[in-house]
This record gives structure tokens, sequence and C-alpha cells, in this order.
């Protein structure tokens, strides 16, 4: 079965450390490739996508997301994170031949220290 | 432009009734896909809806059950609520499901059940 996994549940960093979540997924056609962020309160919105093109995607705050297809990755990054960072991220994958569907990761809880 | 509404926010029902949650999609969009989120499980996809028709399902019971009507406007059923049933339910909207499945998701609502 497509399953998209984050390996950490939980990271805590400090301000102005760097940031990088990871995410694996299974599955060996093409992909669409998300990530989306929920702040404490907050509706889930759209962090950066991947559909075709440079690998490198830059998204909002300052993220960007590598996609390695031999890697069957996409790692999700920030070179300085901020206290406002913290907030849950979650990574999605949408298989192209999947009917529409998002395979979702469990997420990750990600704790910034002023 | 208005984003995606959910209604009611919160909600408390008892084991064994049953509950209706209504979400209005972001104008233009055709396709409405609703989400259980609950703490350590993550996104679990219920099912999608598109041109009222259902599209695609998840790997949940026959209790749980949805609608779309022919303004996008979409309803999520449960019946014979259970005490595992507690949980933030998510509708999100997308354009269409094509090659640019980005989704738009509510604030959601909150279900107890007790």
């Amino acid at each position: 079965a497509q399953s998209v996994s984050q390996h950490n549940h939980h990271v805590i960093l400090s301000e102005a450390a760097s940031l990088e979540l990871g995410c694996n997924y299974s599955y060996g056609g093409t992909v669409n490739l998300f990530w989306y962020v929920q702040y404490p309160g907050q509706h889930l919105q759209l962090l950066l996508k991947y559909f075709s093109g440079d690998p490198l995607v830059k998204g909002i705050k300052g993220f960007e997301a590598e996609f390695i297809k031999s890697k069957f990755s996409f790692n999700l990054r920030k070179p300085s994170v901020q206290w406002s960072d913290t907030a849950e991220y979650f990574c999605a994958v949408n298989p192209m031949d999947s009917n529409y569907q998002l395979i979702w990761g469990a997420g990750t809880k990600l704790i910034i220290k002023p | 432009k208005a984003g995606v509404t959910q209604t009611p926010r919160y909600l408390i029902k008892t084991r064994g009734q049953q509950v209706t949650l209504s979400c209005s999609p972001i104008s233009g969009h055709r396709s409405v896909s609703w989400y259980q989120q609950t703490p350590g499980q993550g996104l679990q996809f219920l099912f999608e809806y598109f041109s009222e028709t259902q599209r695609n399902k998840g790997n949940f019971p026959g209790r749980f059950s949805g609608r779309q009507f022919s303004n996008s406007r979409s309803e999520m059923n449960v019946s014979t609520l259970e005490l595992g049933d507690s949980a933030l339910y998510l509708c999100a909207s997308s354009k269409d499901g094509g090659d640019s499945y980005e989704q738009y998701f509510g604030p959601g609502t909150r279900l107890t059940v007790t």
C-alpha cells in the first residue's frame, strides 16, 4: 500500500537553528508532493508544492524542499527557524494514478524555543 | 474570496446518536474531501466528492457517509456514533483533482462523543 513516512514526530529547536524534516513515500510512479503547515489554532495551509521541473522548490516564510526521486524523499528545510515556526508540519503525496487522493504523513510537531 | 467554511465548529453527541457535518467549498471548487484528524494518527482520508459523485473513498466503516450537492456544498454523516469517533473533521476543497491537486482546508468541526 502507498504510504508516507515522516520520521520525526516531535522536533524541538532553538531559534536560529537550521531545520530539516524528513518525508519519504512508497510509490514508484509520478507524484505531486506537498508540505502543509498547521499553526496552533489555525487551519491547515499549503507551505509549498512540487509538480515538476526544478526539484528544489521554495515556499512561504523561507521554507524550501528538495525532491530526490531516487530516494523517494521530499525533505523540508529552513536555514534559520523562528519562534513563529512552531507548528505541526504534514507531508502529503498525490500519486498521479491514485484517483485524486492525497496520502498523508502522520505529521511532525515542531517546537521552537525562544 | 471566501475560504472553506464548516459548520458547526463544535459538537457534543452521545454514543449511538448520529451527526451531520456541513462544508461549503471555495467558490469555483468542485472537489471536496473529508478527513478525520486525531492526535498521533494524523489525517485519515474519509472520502472525496467531485460533481456530486463520490470519486474516492478511504478505509472507514459504512457508518461514515457523505454527499455533495449541485452547488458543490458537501455533507458528512456519521451514524451510530462511537467514542472513538471523537476527532476533528476537516473538509478540503480543490478546483479540480487533475494535475494541480492543491487542497484548501476549512477550520474543522470538533466532534466529541460522550
